[in-house]
């Protein structure tokens, strides 16, 4: 079956060090690859996206990586802040699909001081 | 602010009845999607519309349709409403030249 999963439903990180957030999936050819930042009661804010033919993207502290052959992107948050606490969301947007954008259910990042 | 907005905010409507909530997009956005978003979840894909036809659906029931208008307004209409509605609904605005998606902050819609 197709899936999308996030590491894990929550993730806590003491201020200046780096996040990583994992996205996996299966059974799905995924034309590109996006990253959404969610806050409380908000709608998502696009952050970040990669293409299959890119390894890697890099915007300020953001780096995202999407290895196509372990079907799996990695995204990093470098000297983190307590303002990047929020809820981070991985799309994939497919090839046999251009129209639909399918989402992983999210982890949820904060930030301790 | 993404430029794209919708209404109402929030919205309580009970079992069976019908509800429309709107959406305004960017200017120059033809492409406008819909999302439903339950507690604890991602947002999954209802239906995308470009220049005001459909051009692509997510795995929701005819009672859940859309509309959209040349000055870059949508609708998504819910027709006979069930418990399980009840989520934050969300729309979004594609720009065709960086495909990236512009989120609306969403209408909490309560179905009691």
């Amino acid at each position: 079956s197709q899936k999308i999963e996030q590491n894990s439903e929550a993730l806590n990180i003491q201020e200046g060090k780096t996040a990583t957030l994992t996205c996996n999936y299966t059974n799905y050819s995924p034309a590109y690859l996006q990253w959404y930042r969610q806050d409380p009661g908000r709608g998502p804010v696009f952050l970040l996206l990669i293409r299959e033919n890119e390894k890697e993207k890099r915007k300020e502290r953001l780096k995202v990586t999407f290895d196509t052959t372990l079907k799996q992107s990695l995204f990093h948050i470098t000297a983190s802040q307590p303002a990047d606490s929020a809820t981070y969301l991985c799309a994939l947007v497919l090839y046999s699909s251009a129209s639909k954008i399918i989402f992983g259910s999210g982890t949820r990042l904060s930030i301790r001081p | 602010e993404t430029g794209v907005t919708q209404s109402p905010t929030h919205l309580i409507k009970t079992r069976g009845q019908q509800v429309t909530l709107r959406c305004s997009s960017q200017s120059g956005h033809n492409t406008v999607s819909w999302y439903q978003q339950a507690l604890g979840q991602g947002p999954q894909f209802i239906f995308q519309y470009y220049r005001e036809e459909e051009n692509g659906r997510g795995n929701f029931p005819p009672r859940f349709s859309g509309l959209q208008f040349p000055n870059y307004s949508s609708e998504l209409n819910v027709n006979a409403l069930e418990l399980d509605d009840s989520a934050l609904y969300l729309c979004a605005s594609t720009s065709e030249r960086t495909d990236t998606q512009y989120f609306g902050p969403g209408t909490r819609l309560t179905v009691l």
